[in-house]
């Protein structure tokens, strides 16, 4: 395994249209989380999933945008109509879900640039 | 909520020298606390963790205690290496084990 593959690994796209990302979390992996990084700062929680259910989201995941983990396999995020301050590096993880000690494995991140 | 703080950076330090980065946290109940690495270009790898207090984490040379009574997990290394430059996070994982909370990030240089 290569570990969690996220793409496209860069996105440019005009302010209005939708973008959808992809990861790819290492295989045995039952938990899948997607962050947000902007620069400076330290990864935004967004949302994670348990298998295919999507257990808890953030209040900076706003109704433009959805995730989806289908047979608890790769995950998509999609930004709908996009705006300058959706420009960031959005951030996969993955982890089993064995505890409170269990790390996440993190991809190398989409980054977004909305002109 | 559950918050984590960092030193601000940058950091600037000279081959060899001491390296401390200072995290403390907020959290109800006891998180485990972990400590992230970012290499340019890269993405966040695990360099070390602890899970209950007095742990001590370490990996490549750093070290980062657990300490309930302070709320702190600082980072530290004797003596930095030219490669050890990259952006360090300070996380925690709430007492739920459900999702990761990160600090900032403290950005290091080691100049040769």
């Amino acid at each position: 395994d290569t570990g969690v593959s996220q793409n496209p690994r860069h996105k440019i796209t005009k302010r209005g249209q939708n973008v959808t990302f992809r990861c790819d979390p290492i295989s045995e992996h039952n938990r899948l989380y997607w962050y947000r990084q902007t620069l400076g700062q330290g990864p935004e929680f967004l949302t994670y999933f348990q298998n295919e259910a999507q257990l808890e989201k953030s209040r900076l995941l706003s109704d433009r945008f959805s995730a989806e983990r289908p047979k608890g396999s790769f995950s998509t995020l999609e930004i709908q109509r996009t705006e300058q301050g959706d420009s960031a590096m959005y951030l996969c993880a993955s982890s089993l879900l064995t505890g409170m000690n269990t790390e996440a494995f993190f991809g190398q991140g989409t980054r977004l640039t909305v002109v | 909520g559950d918050s984590v703080t960092q030193m601000e950076g940058p950091v600037t330090l000279s081959e060899e020298a001491f390296l401390t980065i200072n995290c403390t946290y907020t959290a109800t109940g006891y998180p485990s606390l972990f400590w992230y690495v970012q290499y340019p270009g890269e993405g966040l790898q695990l360099l070390l963790k602890a899970t209950k207090a007095d742990d001590k984490g370490s990996n490549k040379g750093f070290e980062a205690t657990y300490r309930k009574e302070t709320t702190s997990f600082h980072l530290e290394k004797g003596s930095v290496q030219v490669s050890d430059s990259a952006v360090y996070f300070c996380a925690l994982k709430d007492n739920y084990g459900q999702n990761f909370v990160f600090g900032p990030g403290t950005r290091l240089s080691v100049l040769p």
